[in-house]
């Protein structure tokens, strides 16, 4: 079954400290995708790879780096974490391009909701 | 700027009764849409999609309509179950190929 993990279901952390968040997926996915969540204004695009140690920015990358050393693992820097990181992350990956006319174009993992005090 | 807009960000429906979501999108070039579904502290999930070369997809329950001239969609639940209720987000493709552009979400309730 299709399983896309992130390490942390919740993560308190205090302002300037470096966050990592990490996500890893067992399909053998080329894509991986870092979107957050928040009340009002939907899922938006953070950062994407295409690749091992391949990335695009998204729509909001500012405050943010990502890696991808592996094909599996994915993961999301906040460089130096302030109050308006606090959020909901959700990492997903896909094979292909965005679309397929097969089920689930892109598998997403529970999220990890991120608070910054 | 938003490129996919679901204007309704919540929507009250009998169970039994029939769901009705809303999106609009502005960019003509759009070719695929996307419907997921997401309760609270999990992952959205794929729902149903749609190609621009038809005009209606449906699974079970759910059906999704595409009008292309009006540059709208909408997802249609019916009947609709008190499991239903859930956030729906409608998306589609970013130009890249890869990302998706999703809408705010439209909170559906579904009342016994």
């Amino acid at each position: 079954d299709v399983k896309v993990t992130q390490s942390s279901r919740y993560l308190v952390k205090r302002t300037g400290e470096k966050v990592f968040l990490e996500c890893v997926q067992d399909m053998d996915h080329e894509n991986m995708f870092w979107y957050r969540q928040d009340p009002g204004l939907g899922l938006r695009l953070i950062y994407f790879s295409y690749d091992v140690k391949m990335k695009e920015k998204g729509d909001i990358p500012e405050g943010y780096s990502v890696s991808r050393e592996k094909k599996e693992r994915f993961s999301l820097i906040l460089e130096s974490a302030s109050t308006n990181q606090t959020s909901m992350y959700l990492c997903a990956s896909s094979s292909y391009g965005a679309w397929t006319d097969s089920n689930q174009p892109q598998h997403f993992g529970d999220g990890t909701r991120l608070s910054i005090l | 700027d938003q490129q996919v807009k679901q204007n309704s960000p919540s929507l009250s429906v009998q169970e039994g009764r029939i769901s009705i979501l809303n999106c609009d999108y502005t960019n003509s070039m759009f070719d695929y849409f996307l419907w997921y579904k997401k309760y609270p502290a999990e992952g959205p999930t794929f729902l149903i999609s749609i190609s621009s070369i038809k005009d209606k997809n449906e699974d079970g329950r759910f059906t999704v309509f595409l009008n292309k001239s009006a540059k709208h969609l909408s997802l249609h639940i019916v009947p609709s179950q008190p499991g239903d209720s859930a956030v729906y987000f409608c998306a589609a493709p970013q130009h890249s190929g890869y990302a998706l552009n999703f809408g705010k979400g439209t909170s559906l309730l579904v009342t016994p």
